[in-house]
């Protein structure tokens, strides 16, 4: 089955570059998301890649697709306070008609002024 | 910009009472998820639909039920609330396709007492 991991926690100095990893399960045609979760608030989808793709860039967001290791970064370039929250990776699998989507247990990011 | 809604926001109920969770997207997506999250903590699936009078059970068990009558409602109902359902409740939705994109709503943040 799917299975999505990331590391729990990380701290990074405000202005600094971050980078949140997540590994993920098989699948030969699956999208992978980043989303963002603000303290009591619901999912903001960050951005998105799909499997065929090595590299992803959006303003400060850049996405790295490793499909050898099965292995997906977000990189917040300029980090902010901001942008403190829990960072979740997803997995979508494709398949007929049955898409699931799966989450890993999210990253906690922390800004140090 | 999403157009997924998910109504109360905040709901505190007493035990014993039977509850409806909405869930409404205008974008005329196929697929919607329910999700179950502690505070802090991973996304659990609960529920999910494929399209119109489809539904699924989640990895999560839950007491919870769902229904997909049209493609823009996917309402889950508790029958009996207890304490142990306290919890926020998100809800997602998705078109599979050449570009597929999962938005959620703001998310239902239950509490029973």
């Amino acid at each position: 089955g799917e299975d999505v991991e990331q590391s729990l926690f990380l701290s990074v100095r405000e202005g600094d570059s971050s980078v949140i990893n997540c590994t993920y399960t098989d699948s030969s045609s699956t999208y992978l998301y980043w989303y963002k979760q603000e303290p009591g608030a619901g999912l903001q989808l960050l951005t998105y890649i799909f499997s065929n793709m090595d590299m992803k860039q959006d303003q400060r967001l850049t996405v790295l697709l490793n499909k050898k290791d099965k292995h997906l970064s977000l990189r917040i370039a300029d980090t902010q306070t901001g942008d403190s929250a829990i960072y979740f990776c997803a997995e979508l699998v494709l398949g007929f008609g049955n898409e699931k989507l799966t989450f890993g247990t999210g990253t906690r990011l922390t800004i140090i002024p | 910009e999403a157009d997924i809604y998910q109504t109360p926001r905040y709901l505190v109920i007493g035990t014993g009472k039977k509850i409806t969770l909405e869930c409404s997207q205008t974008m005329g997506h196929d697929k919607m998820y329910w999700y179950q999250q502690d505070p802090g903590m991973e996304l659990h699936l609960i529920h999910y639909s494929y399209g119109v009078n489809s539904t699924e059970k989640g990895d999560l068990s839950s007491e919870s039920t769902v229904s997909r009558i049209r493609t823009e409602h996917f309402p889950l109902t508790l029958e009996s609330a207890r304490p142990s359902h306290t919890s926020q409740y998100l809800c997602a939705s998705l078109r599979s396709g050449v570009s597929t994109e999962a938005f959620f709503g703001q998310g239902t943040r239950l509490t029973v007492v």
